[in-house]
C-alpha cells in the first residue's frame, strides 16, 4: 500500500524558515518524481515544486522560486521541502504527493497524496 | 498560467442524482486533464486522469469527458460517500494549475 506521511509544519515568524518531510513506503521510490502541493485555509490546491526522479532537476512554480527548495534520498525514502522567508500568505496545508506520470516539459497528475503537514506563518 | 474555472462552485444534490461538474482551459490542454476527490481532514484522491481514463478502483459511476477547454466529471448515481470537495487539474504546461473547487452537497 502506498503511503506518504508528511511531517514538520508548526507555526513560524514572518521571515523564517521550516523544513518540511515526507516519508514514502509501498513502493519503489527512486523509480517516482515526486511533488508537492498546498492548500492555504479556505482556499484551492496550488501545485509548488516537484522533482525528478533522479533528484537531477526541480521545477517550482514561478511565484515561490528562490525561497522554496525541494529534496530527496533516495536511500530513506524522503522527500523534503525547505521553506525560507517565509511569508503570511505561505500559511497553508502543505501535500506530498507522487507524480502519476513524467513528461519532459510538462507538469504531471498527481496519483498518491499525504494528509498534508500544516504550515502556519504568524507573528 | 492556463486558468482553469469550475462550474457550480456549490452543488446541491440527494442520492441517486446524476451530477455532471464543468471545468474550463483558459487555453487548451489537450487532454491533460485529471478530477480529484477532496474531503476535509484526509488525502485528495485521484479519479480520472487524461481527460476520461479512470484510475484502479475508482467506481465506475465516475467518468469523465471533454477535450481541450471543455471537461465534465460526472456521477451517474451520487452515493452517500460521494459528497466531498471536487477538483481538476491540467498538467499539459510546465506549471500544473487547478480549478478552485465544487463542494458537492446533500440536498
Amino acid at each position: 500500500e502506498v503511503q506518504l506521511v508528511e511531517s514538520g509544519g508548526g507555526l513560524v515568524q514572518p521571515g523564517g524558515s521550516l523544513r518540511l518531510s515526507c516519508a514514502a513506503s509501498g513502493f519503489t521510490f527512486s523509480n517516482y518524481w515526486m511533488s508537492w502541493v498546498r492548500q492555504a485555509p479556505g482556499k484551492g490546491l496550488e501545485w509548488v515544486a516537484t522533482i525528478r526522479n533522479d533528484g537531477s532537476e526541480n521545477f517550482y512554480v514561478d511565484s515561490l522560486k528562490g525561497r522554496f527548495t525541494i529534496s530527496r534520498d533516495n536511500a530513506k525514502n524522503s522527500l523534503s521541502l525547505q521553506l525560507t522567508r517565509l511569508r503570511a500568505e505561505d500559511t497553508a496545508l502543505y501535500y506530498c504527493a507522487r507524480a502519476g506520470d513524467y513528461r519532459s516539459g510538462y507538469s504531471t497528475y498527481f496519483d498518491y497524496w499525504g494528509q498534508g503537514s500544516l504550515v502556519t506563518v504568524s507573528s | 498560467d492556463i486558468q482553469m474555472t469550475q462550474s457550480p462552485s456549490t452543488l446541491s444534490a440527494s442520492v441517486g442524482d446524476r451530477v455532471t461538474i464543468t471545468c474550463r482551459a483558459s487555453q487548451s490542454v489537450n487532454n491533460w486533464l485529471a478530477w480529484y476527490q477532496h474531503k476535509p481532514g484526509k488525502a485528495p484522491k485521484l479519479l480520472i486522469h487524461k481527460a476520461f481514463s479512470l484510475e484502479s478502483g475508482v467506481p465506475s459511476r465516475f467518468s469523465g469527458s471533454g477535450s481541450g477547454t471543455e471537461f465534465t466529471l460526472t456521477i451517474s448515481s451520487l452515493q452517500p460517500d460521494d459528497f466531498a470537495t471536487y477538483y481538476c487539474q491540467q498538467y499539459n504546461t510546465y506549471s500544473a494549475t487547478f480549478g478552485q473547487g465544487t463542494k458537492l452537497e446533500i440536498k
